[in-house]
């Protein structure tokens, strides 16, 4: 199985600064035959299912804010925030869709300083 | 709009069987599959399998082989998720989620909370 591994666990930032949470899988995500990254990440609010917000690691889901990005490719990956605002208080997942199982990352919580 | 509607909560005893529906609405049901992934309280995200509506190809979670079946009612636009031979640690939150590739889903249903207690 390919193993996700975020960090930190936690973070706190103040609103309008800069949030970034890092994912490493244990095994390279990147197709060669494509040049893509099988790697995506979510957001979950409380008592809310998961929300797609990027997958090819870079790519932004329609309605997405552009202040969330994607970047990394192979085993080292980053979801950067620009500018936090109240409403992306959530747990963000990455999750590899490379190989079965899928796997995701432990979760950070990001919250508000 | 595309919308994915769960069944109701439930509550099993340890070694029942629990059966989940999604049903879809919005979209061509068979043009996608659908993964499920649960979620124990308090807890991460686990993807338990997914289903092709297309064809009814299935690939599962190794960990679950053997207790686990998904199908699909094209009639009726739905998906089930049967879990068999129930332990205390299989109480999660399950989720059916619309499959725009294995693994990588744009909708999400809203969730079934089973409950697995003696």
């Amino acid at each position: 199985d390919i193993v996700m591994t975020q960090s930190p666990d936690s973070l706190a930032v103040s609103l309008g600064e800069r949030a970034t949470i890092n994912c490493k899988s244990s095994q390279s995500v990147l197709y060669s035959s494509n040049n893509k990254n099988y790697l995506a990440w979510y957001q979950q609010k409380p008592g809310q299912p998961p929300k797609l917000i990027i997958y090819w690691a870079s790519t932004r889901e329609s309605g997405v804010p552009d202040r969330f990005s994607g970047s990394g490719s192979g085993t080292d990956f980053t979801l950067t925030i620009s500018s936090l605002q109240a409403e992306d208080v959530a747990v963000y997942y990455c999750q590899q869709f490379y190989g079965t199982p899928r796997t995701f990352g432990q979760g950070t919580k990001v919250e508000i300083k | 709009q595309v919308q994915l509607v769960q069944s109701g909560a439930e509550v099993k005893k340890p070694g029942a069987s629990v059966k989940v529906s999604c049903t879809a609405s919005g979209y061509t049901f068979t043009s996608y599959g659908i993964d499920w992934v649960r979620q124990a309280p308090g807890q991460g995200l686990e993807w338990m399998g997914w289903i092709s509506a297309y064809d009814g190809d299935t690939n599962y979670a190794q960990n679950l082989q053997g207790r686990v079946t998904m199908t699909t009612d094209t009639s009726t636009n739905t998906a089930y998720m049967e879990l068999r031979s129930l332990r205390s640690n299989d109480t999660a939150v399950y989720y059916c989620a619309r499959a725009i590739y294995l693994g990588l889903n744009d909708y999400w249903g809203q969730g079934t909370l089973v409950t697995v207690s003696s």
